[in-house]
């Protein structure tokens, strides 16, 4: 069966410090994926996404993703995290010849001061 | 408000009742998403239309959850003979485009179904 799995439901760390979500996927067929953000009391957002060529994606707020195939893995990671990026964090992939989306349980970051 | 609206935002029902959640797309995108969110797990996909059509369905759970997008735009979730298993976060997102070219999925601030 086709999957998301975010190894770590909270993740709490120090304000500046580094930070990584993990994010493997199962899957047969090729796919996109991504990482979603959602902020207290707000909607999802995509925060950045992998669809071909560099396996190295940016957000435009220092988040980072890499996309290992061999691995089958999506790591969502931040040199130095502030206290405005405590949020709820879903990683997802889509099968590319749908248009479903498949969400992992997602993985709480509390930064704390 | 250029987003993504659904209506309500919160809605308590009976045991049995029926409910409808409404969605209102972005103005001009063809595709749009319907999503159930329990507590604490990620959203999980229901069912999509592309326009009109309702192209993908696979992930209703049961009978009783039917959606619509007569006119495709406004599209409403219903609900039927509610069961508390069917409490939950109703997410609805549209995109601009339809084909399988990836398009962004932009996702409204869901309705919090309750069922006592």
């Amino acid at each position: 069966a086709q999957s998301v799995t975010q190894l770590d439901s909270q993740v709490p760390v120090f304000e500046e410090a580094p930070v990584e979500l993990r994010c493997n996927y199962s899957s047969s067929v090729s796919v996109y994926l991504f990482w979603y953000v959602q902020y207290p009391n707000q909607g999802l957002q995509l925060l950045l996404k992998y669809l071909s060529g560099s396996t190295l994606v940016e957000s435009i707020n220092g988040f980072e993703a890499e996309f290992n195939k061999s691995q089958t893995s999506f790591h969502l990671r931040k040199p130095s995290v502030h206290i405005s990026d405590t949020a709820e964090y879903f990683c997802a992939y889509m099968d590319t010849g749908r248009r479903a989306l498949t969400f992992g349980s997602g993985t709480r970051l509390q930064v704390q001061p | 408000g250029a987003g993504v609206s659904q209506s309500p935002r919160y809605k308590v029902a009976k045991r049995g009742q029926d409910v409808a959640l409404r969605c209102d797309p972005i103005s001009g995108h063809v595709s749009l998403f319907w999503y159930q969110q329990a507590l604490g797990q990620g959203p999980e996909f229901l069912t999509y239309f592309q326009n009109e059509a309702q192209l993908d369905k696979s992930g209703l759970p049961s009978d009783r959850f039917f959606a619509e997008r007569p006119e495709g735009s406004v599209s409403t979730l219903k609900i039927q003979r509610t069961q508390q298993e069917d409490s939950a976060v109703y997410l609805c997102a549209s995109s601009l485009a339809g084909g399988t070219s990836y398009n962004e999925q932009f996702f409204g601030p869901g309705t919090r179904l309750t069922v006592l």
